[in-house]
């Protein structure tokens, strides 16, 4: 069965600096990865998501992830934060051979410091 | 709005009573899902839908919990004989799939739902 781990329930990072947001995941097969973020009172919303091809992956807002197959990692980055960014992100995995369900992290609480 | 959308967004009910969820996925995805939040906690699979047809139910979605979508376009999620521990966020999701599962979701705003 998948799972998902968000080692780090909240990460405070200095506006300006940049910021990581940890993810590994377990698949039997092979992985199909997202990420979402969600501001209060709204709705998930996604940012990125890994298929195949390259590593690096870029989304929206100027957010990226690196998949790692050989760590099993798929680590939430961007350059430098934004106060704006401060919201909960959301790891997900799906297994790729099995038109299955996505399956969360439980989420990390993402402060950034003006 | 061409988003999904939910209603209600807030529900506070007594215990024992039955509440309805309806869900209104974006009109050309065929694939809709059902989720569970809790405070602290990642959204929890509880079904999904391929047009009309369920192809999958959560351990956790109990035999108080049902779920259609009778025409593969809007959604209802019911709940019977309400607890306590049903006391959560319900979302909903939708997505276009074309067989090979890597497409994203889109959520809707949740109901919260609040049990006495």
């Amino acid at each position: 069965a998948q799972s998902v781990a968000q080692p780090e329930d909240q990460v405070n990072v200095a506006e300006g600096n940049p910021l990581t947001v940890k993810c590994t995941y377990s698949v039997s097969g092979n992985p199909y990865l997202f990420w979402y973020v969600q501001y209060p009172n709204r709705g998930l919303q996604f940012l990125l998501k890994y298929i195949t091809g390259d590593n690096l992956v870029k989304g929206s807002y100027g957010f990226e992830a690196e998949f790692n197959k050989s760590q099993t990692s798929f680590h939430l980055k961007k350059p430098s934060a934004l106060v704006s960014d401060s919201a909960l992100y959301f790891c997900a995995v799906r297994d790729r051979d099995r038109d299955d369900k996505i399956i969360f992290g439980k989420g990390t609480r993402l402060h950034i410091l003006p | 709005d061409t988003g999904v959308s939910q209603d209600p967004r807030h529900k506070i009910t007594k215990r024992g009573q039955n509440v309805t969820f309806r869900c209104d996925p974006i009109s050309e995805h065929n694939r809709l899902y059902w989720y569970r939040q809790t405070l602290g906690q990642g959204p929890e699979f509880l079904t999904y839908f391929q047009n009309e047809a369920q192809l999958e139910k959560s351990r956790l979605l109990s035999d108080r919990f049902s779920a259609e979508r009778p025409k593969g376009s809007f959604s209802t999620l019911e709940i019977q004989r309400t607890e306590q521990g049903d006391s959560a966020m319900y979302l909903c999701a939708s997505s276009l799939e074309g067989g090979l599962g890597h497409n994203e979701q889109f959520f809707g705003p949740g109901t919260r739902l609040t049990v006495l």
